[in-house]
């Protein structure tokens, strides 16, 4: 079955930096990945989604992502982060069809002023 | 924002007794899916259902059932509840298989 790991459980940034969360993913045949934020008490909400085609993907609140194969990697971007990014992330994988989604276990975003 | 529910949002209960949690949709989607959120553990899937008193097993789904009598409704239901069941549980929805899920905003289940 298809596995994720996040290997940074929390990240702390700066207002105004870069930010880069990292996802790598298990699976033998082309996967489709997610990336999903959490607020806390909230549920989850799709950030952005990569099925085919260009490997960068553009998500909504300026997230982007990008595939590589070769890495088994779809790490997460943002140029500058707001306050208001501050939330956990997770990244997952699911097969041709999504009914065994995995996640991996998540990376908690705290931003400084 | 899907239009999803889950009831209750907030349960507390004890060893051994029988709990129920409902997902409620208004989208009229086919694919519905019950996760439990863990610290460490990201989301892990129960049960998911494919279309009336149609469902499947997912990773985690020992100690749990589930059943679907209509479109908009996902019973999941612990028999018999443990400690180890102390979780919090999100239902999703999605309109085709390889769709995105759209997730509701979870109960949190304390089993003393």
């Amino acid at each position: 079955a298809q596995s994720v790991t996040q290997p940074d459980i929390h990240i702390t940034v700066s207002e105004g930096a870069s930010l880069e969360l990292r996802c790598n993913y298990s699976y033998g045949a082309t996967p489709y990945l997610f990336w999903y934020v959490q607020s806390p008490g909230q549920g989850l909400q799709l950030l952005l989604k990569y099925f085919s085609g260009d490997t960068l993907v553009q998500g909504i609140k300026g997230f982007e992502a990008e595939f590589k194969r070769s890495q088994s990697s779809f790490n997460l971007r943002k140029p500058s982060v707001h306050w208001s990014d501050a939330a956990e992330y997770f990244c997952a994988v699911g097969a041709w069809n999504n009914n065994d989604m995995r996640f991996g276990a998540g990376t908690r975003l705290t931003v400084k002023p | 924002d899907a239009g999803i529910t889950q009831s209750p949002r907030h349960k507390v209960t004890e060893t051994g007794t029988p709990v129920t949690l409902r997902c409620h949709q208004t989208e009229n989607h086919r694919y519905m899916y019950w996760y439990r959120q863990d610290p460490g553990h990201g989301l892990r899937l129960i049960h998911y259902s494919y279309g009336v008193k149609d469902t499947d097993k997912g990773e985690v789904s020992d100690g749990y059932s589930v059943s679907r009598s209509k479109t908009e409704d996902f019973l999941l239901t612990l028999e018999s509840a443990t400690s180890s069941q102390t979780s919090v549980y999100f239902c999703a929805i999605a309109g085709t298989s390889d769709n995105e899920q759209f997730f509701g905003p979870g109960t949190r289940l304390t089993v003393l």
